[in-house]
């Protein structure tokens, strides 16, 4: 079974430029969720969707920061226009439904640098 | 609030020692506890998760305990490898909308 699929894997960009991740879920599986990891700390949560419907946004940074799932399948995360406190790991996860027992899956991650 | 520490923030020790890690969380209501391994540039990857009713769990050299009163939890390794080298994240997970309380890790360094 393939995993969580995540591009790039790295990226430099300058502050105030834009930047788009993609990630693509494992097979079937209905939840997807973007983290934002900064170094030394554990992920936090951007936002989760629910096929290509938003479950939850709450610590998504709306005026620089959006997602979409077109189609319940692929998502793109957007930064525009990107902060040096952008400067972050972010990772995809994905899991079969919303549950307390369906175990996320999490892809590499795409590393960015915001110089 | 709802938290998660973790102590200690790193740790160093020889391959083929044990060690134990350490959570204690504030989460309500609360549903499940898990202990995810972080590879250096990878995605974290699930170890165990321990419902309320549980008090230990065991994944080959990894034990993760779970004290309910306490509110606290422990992942001990037996016989450390040189492939245990990573972070080790405790999140605990709340009942009421799924919602994970993630720690902010153990870095683990097994040296030769």
């Amino acid at each position: 079974e393939a995993g969580v699929a995540q591009s790039p894997r790295y990226k430099i960009i300058e502050k105030r430029q834009s930047v788009a991740f993609w990630c693509n879920p494992i097979s079937g599986h209905a939840t997807l969720y973007w983290y934002q990891q900064i170094l030394g700390q554990g992920p936090k949560l951007l936002i989760q969707f629910q096929n290509n419907g938003v479950v939850d946004d709450s610590q998504l940074p709306k005026d620089r920061f959006s997602a979409e799932r077109l189609k319940g399948v692929d998502s793109t995360l957007k930064i525009q226009p990107a902060k040096l406190e952008d400067s972050a790991v972010y990772l995809c996860a994905s899991s079969l439904r919303q549950g307390i027992t369906y175990e996320q899956y999490f892809g590499p991650g795409t590393r960015l640098t915001v110089t | 609030k709802n938290q998660v520490e973790q102590s200690p923030q790193s740790l160093i020790i020889l391959e083929g020692k044990n060690c134990t890690l350490q959570c204690n969380y504030t989460v309500s209501p609360f549903s499940n506890l898990r202990w995810y391994k972080q590879d250096t540039g990878r995605g974290p990857v699930s170890l165990t998760i321990m419902t309320f009713s549980e008090n230990t769990k065991s994944n080959g050299r990894y034990t993760a305990t779970l004290d309910a009163d306490t509110k606290q939890s422990s992942l001990h390794i037996t016989a450390s490898q040189l492939s245990d080298s990573a972070s080790y994240i405790c999140v605990g997970r709340r009942d009421s909308n799924y919602q994970l309380i993630w720690g902010a890790g153990t870095k683990l360094i097994i040296k030769p």
